[in-house]
């Protein structure tokens, strides 16, 4: 099992460029979440989903958008991408009762 | 889901325990105690969980106090490798796992 994969692991993008970050997973996972880390912060949660089709709001979820067309994929996009949206992207997934699988991250600069 | 509250920073000296304590006075009765660990920038990492009795795995032991308001993760023989962010969590299978700012733990030689 390859566990929680994310796509790209590194990205420069410009202000108001758009772009779309892959989290896959192959555990059969009916929830999936996107967090995002800035510097010295803990991790926040801006979108995550109960199974495919479904989509719900995070803690910071301006700016973002997801979808979940298959189950073992979620979609993180940014329409118009700022500075304050430079961060440290995670993916995870669970099933009803397991804990958390994290993905490795991806490293996002909006310049 | 309850709020939990863990120092900013502790140290460790390798080979002894590392004892992290985390406060979750508004825990309710369905809510697990979960801890993970952020090594450097990878994906936070999940150590141990559990609901009102002491839990031992390969990595860690949790202990939850009687009135489940505080718990404690205990690495009985840090090592460097162990140096990381620790966050405590409570959840009840709940959607949303609330990840505070945790604990950074420094293991010294």
């Amino acid at each position: 099992n390859a566990g929680v994969t994310q796509t790209p692991k590194f990205r420069v993008l410009k202000t108001g460029q758009s772009m779309t970050l892959l989290c896959a997973q192959d555990m059969n996972h009916e929830y999936m979440y996107w967090y995002r880390q800035d510097p010295g912060m803990g991790l926040r949660l801006i979108h995550y989903s109960v199974g495919e089709g479904t989509t719900a709001k995070g803690e910071v979820p301006d700016g973002y958008n997801v979808s979940r067309l298959k189950k073992q994929n979620f979609l993180l996009g940014l329409e118009s991408a700022a500075p304050s949206q430079t961060s440290v992207y995670f993916c995870a997934s669970r099933s009803v009762t397991t804990e958390q699988y994290f993905g490795p991250g991806t490293r996002l600069t909006v310049t | 889901d309850a709020k939990t509250t863990q120092p900013t920073s502790m140290d460790c000296a390798e080979g002894r325990a590392a004892n992290l304590p985390c406060n979750h006075s508004t825990i309710s009765g369905n809510e697990y105690v979960y801890w993970y660990r952020q090594i450097h920038s990878q994906g936070p990492q999940y150590i141990i969980h559990g609901l009102k009795n002491n839990e031992t795995n390969e990595m860690a032991s949790l202990i939850i106090t009687e009135d489940r308001k505080s718990s404690t993760l205990i690495l009985p023989h840090a090592t460097l490798r162990d140096t990381a962010v620790y966050y405590c969590i409570v959840n009840n299978y709940g959607q949303n796992f609330v990840f505070g700012p945790g604990t950074r733990l420094s293991v010294l030689p």
